[in-house]
């Protein structure tokens, strides 16, 4: 079974602050996702990388910043934390193939910017 | 148009009946998909991979793709309160296999 693995399910941080989320996978993925999910407005790509250190911009990467020195690890740092960042954040991880494979989960992070 | 679209519902079907969810899809995404479940607060489970035209089954859950229709289907027969959750439909975008792109699910609730 894949696992996923990010390092908290609650946190609560205050603005301003430097905040680090970790998520680490056990089956070799190349590819390795963070999203932020917000009620109605569904899963949003902030950044992905498919290999050390490569990593591109999705949706919404502004704030945002991420770094994968290993393969089976990937962070994001929130540089400065704001109250809009008050979200659960998913990390995911998939396979490189041909085809197209599916992304597997971590079970959130549940960030509170006071 | 969204590249996915789905009925964000809710959708309300008595336990033991047959819930049909659905997804729309323009060009931007290829034609491969993936069914993800989501209970309140967790996370999405992937249920159901579909690579080609027509129906692949696995227990109770039966996947469609229509791909000159552009719509992908999810039915669950024999619904049991424990499938009230949200579904997530999730195609990759067009020329890049890599990343997925997602509908904003629909919520199913099954009543006892």
């Amino acid at each position: 079974d894949v696992k996923v693995t990010q390092s908290s399910r609650y946190l609560v941080k205050r603005t301003g602050e430097k905040v680090f989320l970790e998520c680490v996978q056990d089956m070799d993925h190349e590819n390795m996702f963070w999203y932020r999910q917000d009620p109605g407005l569904g899963l949003r790509l902030i950044y992905f990388s498919y290999d050390v250190k490569m990593k591109e911009k999705g949706d919404i990467p502004e704030g945002y910043s991420v770094s994968r020195e290993k393969k089976e690890r990937f962070s994001l740092i929130l540089e400065s934390a704001s109250t809009n960042q008050t979200s659960m954040y998913l990390c995911a991880s998939s396979f490189q193939q041909g085809i197209v494979q599916p992304q597997h989960f971590g079970d959130g992070t549940r960030l509170s910017i006071l | 148009q969204k590249e996915v679209e789905q009925n964000s519902g809710p959708l309300s079907v008595p336990e033991g009946a047959i819930a049909s969810l659905n997804c729309t899809y323009s060009d931007r995404v290829s034609q491969s998909f993936f069914w993800y479940r989501q209970y309140s607060g967790k996370s999405p489970e992937l249920i159901m991979s579909i690579y080609s035209n027509g129906d692949k089954e696995d227990g109770r859950f039966t996947a469609q793709l229509n791909k000159a229709s552009q719509y992908v289907s999810l039915l669950i027969r024999d619904t049991q309160p424990s499938d009230s959750a949200t579904y997530l439909c999730a195609g990759p975008k067009a020329g890049n296999n890599r990343k997925l792109i997602w509908g904003l699910g629909t919520s199913l609730a099954v009543n006892p």
